[in-house]
């Protein structure tokens, strides 16, 4: 499968307990992008890569909230101190360009509790 | 601001019968236009997108969308429907001067009944 790849798939987590997300984004595709989406709702944008370098960064985000890309490939979105609002379902994506499509992981279900 | 409208929390259509999901943007400039799809605890899935071109889109499972420039909509059609066409529509728009924004719409549930 050489699609966008998201572990784990589900993460149910006590408030307060830190939790990460791991992304591989389509091998040759230099452009990552982290969305959150709630029940019913389109996505929202959390933070965009091109290769390493983190180029923005929602204002959605709380300090609570980090995301890498060490090496321009796999990315990782880290959530400290969880609460019960950051329950979703996080969506990684990848593209080429900036024409092209994204294409989007399954996603990680975050449930805090 | 910018936004992006689907005025249709819902489409209901008879399977056999032709679809329109309707989009409309507030977007300054010649934007990118996407349709995706999304299934029941899946992710997005890309079906088609307008860049420039010919007004009339084709994509995947024989979708396909219509750009209207003096309308700002991007339509998305199919002369058929099918009962597995059932799922969450999300229509997105790329601004012409970023390189990772888009804005989505809040999503359209199409249920094909059979």
């Amino acid at each position: 499968d050489t699609g966008v790849s998201q572990n784990p798939r589900h993460k149910i987590t006590k408030r307060g307990q830190n939790v990460t997300f791991r992304c591989d984004p389509i091998s040759e595709h230099n452009r990552l992008y982290w969305y959150r989406q709630t029940l019913g709702q389109g996505p929202e944008f959390l933070t965009y890569f091109q290769n390493e370098a983190q180029l923005e960064k929602s204002r959605l985000l709380s300090d609570r909230f980090s995301a890498e890309r060490p090496k321009g490939s796999f990315s990782t979105l880290e959530i400290q101190r969880t609460e019960q609002g950051d329950s979703a379902m996080y969506l990684c994506a990848s593209s080429l360009a900036q024409g092209a499509e994204a294409f989007f992981g399954q996603g990680t279900r975050l449930t805090v509790v | 601001a910018q936004s992006v409208a689907q005025p249709e929390d819902q489409v209901n259509v008879a399977e056999g019968n032709p679809l329109t999901v309707k989009c409309t943007y507030s977007v300054s400039g010649n934007p990118y236009l996407f349709w995706y799809v999304q299934y029941p605890n899946r992710g997005l899935q890309f079906l088609l997108k307008y860049i420039t071109g010919d007004n009339l889109v084709k994509g995947s499972y024989g979708f396909e969308a219509e750009f209207n420039k003096s309308q700002t909509s991007f339509h998305l059609k199919k002369p058929s429907a099918l009962v597995s066409d059932s799922a969450l529509y999300f229509c997105a728009v790329r601004p012409p001067n970023s390189n990772y924004q888009l804005i989505w719409g809040a999503g359209t549930k199409l249920i094909i009944k059979p």
